[in-house]
């Protein structure tokens, strides 16, 4: 068990540009979750899968966010035509059952 | 909507000092309540699940209380240590939903 991996650690990006972060999560965990957390405030839920099938969605995934988990395994959010606005961090979690293990965050900073 | 609110923002304690945090939450239906500790630029770290027919969960010096009807959870925190400086966050998954809803936290600093 090596714990919920997330990469790259930090990323800047130009305004427009199009970024991709990548989630490993524990191996036999087969549920998956990412939040967006901005300073000062709590996590907020963008979406969550169940092995290969994304069941929620928030809101707050626009248009321009996709998330996919092929295979069931690890998870890429994909932000395109970035805005000063996506700058956050972004949070990926799993769980098999009860509790969630997260990552140490992807950092996005919109320049 | 469920909206979770932490009380106070942020506290600072002399180490050795018994302390407690705050949370409420609006809607009374949720699944189960976790404290979450987080420190500065890093992800969070699980400390407390409490399922909602439970009252307390306890562990080493941590204890949390649940009391679902009146829509509180207390974080106790006992004879703090510089190194339990964090922000504490509180969140609740909500019955039929997968997601948490998180409050601001509280921003913990214990002076040596």
């Amino acid at each position: 068990d090596t714990g919920v991996s997330q990469n790259p650690r930090h990323k800047i990006t130009k305004r427009g540009q199009n970024v991709t972060f990548r989630c490993d999560p524990i191996s036999e965990h087969n549920r998956l979750y990412w939040y967006r957390q901005t300073l000062g405030q709590g996590p907020e839920f963008l979406t969550y899968f169940q092995n290969e099938a994304q069941l929620e969605k928030s809101r707050l995934l626009s248009d321009r966010f996709s998330a996919e988990r092929p295979k069931g395994s690890f998870s890429t959010l994909e932000i395109q035509r970035t805005e000063q606005g996506d700058s956050a961090m972004y949070l990926c979690a799993s769980s098999r059952a009860y509790g969630y293990t997260f990552g140490s965050g992807t950092r996005l900073t919109v320049v | 909507k469920q909206e979770v609110t932490q009380i106070p923002a942020a506290l600072s304690v002399p180490e050795g000092e018994n302390l407690v945090l705050n949370c409420s939450f609006t809607d009374s239906a949720i699944y189960n309540l976790q404290w979450f500790r987080q420190d500065p630029g890093k992800g969070l770290t699980s400390l407390l699940l409490i399922q909602s027919s439970q009252r307390e969960q306890t562990s080493g010096r941590l204890n949390a209380s649940l009391d679902k009807s009146s829509g509180r959870s207390t974080l106790y925190i006992a004879a703090s240590q510089p190194g339990d400086s964090a922000t504490y966050l509180c969140a609740v998954n909500e019955g039929g939903s997968e997601k948490l809803v998180f409050g601001k936290g509280t921003k913990l600093t214990v002076n040596p």
